[in-house]
């Protein structure tokens, strides 16, 4: 069974602090991939990240970084000098690692961020 | 350079009727899944498919749901006899799959269902 846990339901923040969303993950898996995904108030799900459950470097884009750690079980998913358009629900997720890729996405709750000019 | 399309966009419908959703993928992408994504909720694998074949199904799709990909291309969705409990968004993502690379799930924009 897998299991994604992101206890921080709603976070607000005030525009240019930083933000840290927390992700807990379960799985009996050896290989696996982690994700975290954005979704706007439109709705559409955008992609962010996919990291792979063997490789635990850090990755930074712009202003996002992310921090996997696997004796933990956690990634989490900073923003830098938060901007009102990132104000969204992030999700993070999990999958199995199968043949080529994967399938079965399992997506944690949600973390509302709510960034205030 | 089209992404993932679903449509309706919404559906109200009364209880016990049917309903079909359909979700056309990016081009020349192989797979194809669905989601189901209710309020404050993250999204739930229902179903996916490699070309025409349904390759996995979730518990939660019960006999009342069935998915097509007949041809490959574009996928329906079917909800037979809905329940107020089917009220969600039912989402679409697509992805490429070709040895040894493979591309990302792309989410369509989804098709909000209310069952009255």
């Amino acid at each position: 069974a897998q299991k994604v846990t992101q206890a921080q339901t709603e976070i607000s923040v005030v525009e240019k602090e930083d933000v840290t969303l927390d992700c807990v993950y379960e799985t009996r898996d050896t290989t696996y991939y982690l994700f975290w995904y954005k979704q706007p108030p439109s709705g559409e799900l955008v992609f962010l990240i996919r990291r792979n459950s063997f490789d635990e470097q850090n990755e930074i884009s712009g202003r996002y970084s992310w921090n996997f750690q696997k004796s933990t079980s956690s990634f989490n998913f900073t923003i830098t000098a938060s901007q009102v358009v990132d104000s969204a629900v992030y999700f993070c997720a999990l999958s199995p690692r199968s043949g080529g890729g994967y399938q079965k996405v399992t997506f944690g709750i949600g973390t509302k961020l709510q960034v205030i000019p | 350079d089209t992404g993932v399309s679903q449509n309706p966009r919404h559906k109200i419908t009364k209880r016990g009727q049917n309903v079909t959703f359909r979700c056309d993928p990016i081009s020349e992408h192989n797979r194809l899944y669905w989601y189901r994504q209710t309020l404050g909720q993250g999204p739930e694998f229902l179903t996916y498919f490699q070309n025409e074949a349904q390759l996995e199904k979730s518990r939660l799709l019960s006999d009342r749901f069935s998915a097509e990909r007949p041809k490959g291309s574009f996928s329906t969705l079917e909800i037979q006899r809905t329940e107020q409990g089917d009220s969600a968004m039912y989402l679409c993502a697509s992805s490429f799959l070709s040895a040894p690379s493979y591309n990302e799930q792309f989410f369509g924009p989804g098709t909000r269902l209310t069952v009255l």
